[in-house]
C-alpha cells in the first residue's frame, strides 16, 4: 500500500504570497490532520479532517485553511506569507475518525524570503 | 502554553545499552500517549502508544512507561542500535469530548546511539 505522499517537498516563496499544499492519504483513509513543525517547536496541530469535514482546528490565524476533497486529498492554503510561516508542513492520515495512530507523509519544506 | 514536554532536547548512548527518554505533560484529561520516531527528510513514523488506563507497554524493544500520578511517560528502548539514531517525539492525545486525531507533539529528543 503506497503511504502518505504530499507535494511539493520544496518550496520557496516570498512575504505576501499564497501557498497550496497538498496532500493524498493512503488508499482507504478518510482522516486527515495537517502539522507545522519548527525548529524547537516540535509539531504544532493546525487542521483536522473527516469525509470533508473539519473536525478540528488549533491555533492558528485565519491565513491557514484547509479543505478535503470526496477523495480525501486534502489541501491546505496559506494566505500573505510571512517569514515566520517557513517550515515543515506535515500531513498524517488515519484509517476513521478517532484512530490516534497516524500515518505521516514526508512533508512540504516552505521558506518564506 | 505547552502540554507535552520533551526537556532533554539530546541523548547519547552506547550501543547496546538501555536508552531512556522522557516525557511530561501537564493535561489530565490525556486519553492516549504515542511516541513517533523522525529521521531527516522524513515525516514521523509510529513507534509505541499507551492507553491512560495501563501503566506499561511493549513491543519488542521498545517499551513505553506511563506514571498517571507524576504525569510523566518514558520510552525504553534496549537494546539500543545505531539505527535508533534519530529524534523521538512524544505525543498525546486529549479527550474533545468526540472522536479526534488530533495529537499534541513535545519538541522532541534527538537520540545518538554510538558504535
Amino acid at each position: 500500500k503506497a503511504g502518505v505522499t504530499q507535494t511539493p517537498r520544496y518550496l520557496i516563496k516570498t512575504r505576501g504570497q499564497q501557498v497550496t499544499l497538498s496532500c493524498s492519504p493512503i488508499s482507504g483513509h478518510r482522516s486527515v490532520s495537517w502539522y507545522q513543525q519548527t525548529p524547537g517547536q516540535g509539531l504544532q496541530f493546525l487542521f483536522e479532517y473527516f469525509s470533508e469535514t473539519q473536525r478540528n482546528k488549533g491555533n492558528f490565524p485565519g491565513r491557514f485553511s484547509g479543505r478535503q476533497f470526496s477523495n480525501s486529498r486534502s489541501e491546505m492554503n496559506v494566505s500573505t506569507l510571512e517569514l515566520g510561516d517557513s517550515a515543515l508542513y506535515l500531513c498524517a492520515s488515519s484509517s476513521r475518525e478517532g484512530r490516534y495512530e497516524q500515518y505521516f507523509g514526508p512533508g512540504t519544506r516552505l521558506t518564506v524570503t | 502554553d505547552q502540554q507535552v514536554k520533551q526537556n532533554s532536547p539530546s541523548l547519547s548512548v552506547q550501543e547496546g545499552r538501555i536508552s531512556i527518554l522522557n516525557c511530561d505533560y501537564t493535561n489530565s484529561m490525556f486519553d492516549y500517549f504515542l511516541w513517533y520516531k523522525k529521521y531527516p527528510a522524513e515525516g514521523p513514523t509510529f513507534l509505541i502508544s499507551i492507553s491512560s488506563i495501563k501503566d506499561k507497554n511493549e513491543d519488542g524493544r521498545f517499551t513505553v512507561f506511563l506514571n498517571k500520578s507524576a504525569k510523566h511517560l518514558s520510552l525504553h528502548i534496549v537494546p539500543s542500535q545505531p539505527g535508533d539514531s534519530a529524534v523521538y517525539f512524544c505525543a498525546a492525545r486529549g479527550r474533545y469530548g468526540g472522536a479526534t486525531n488530533k495529537l499534541i507533539f513535545g519538541t522532541g529528543t534527538l537520540l545518538a546511539v554510538q558504535p
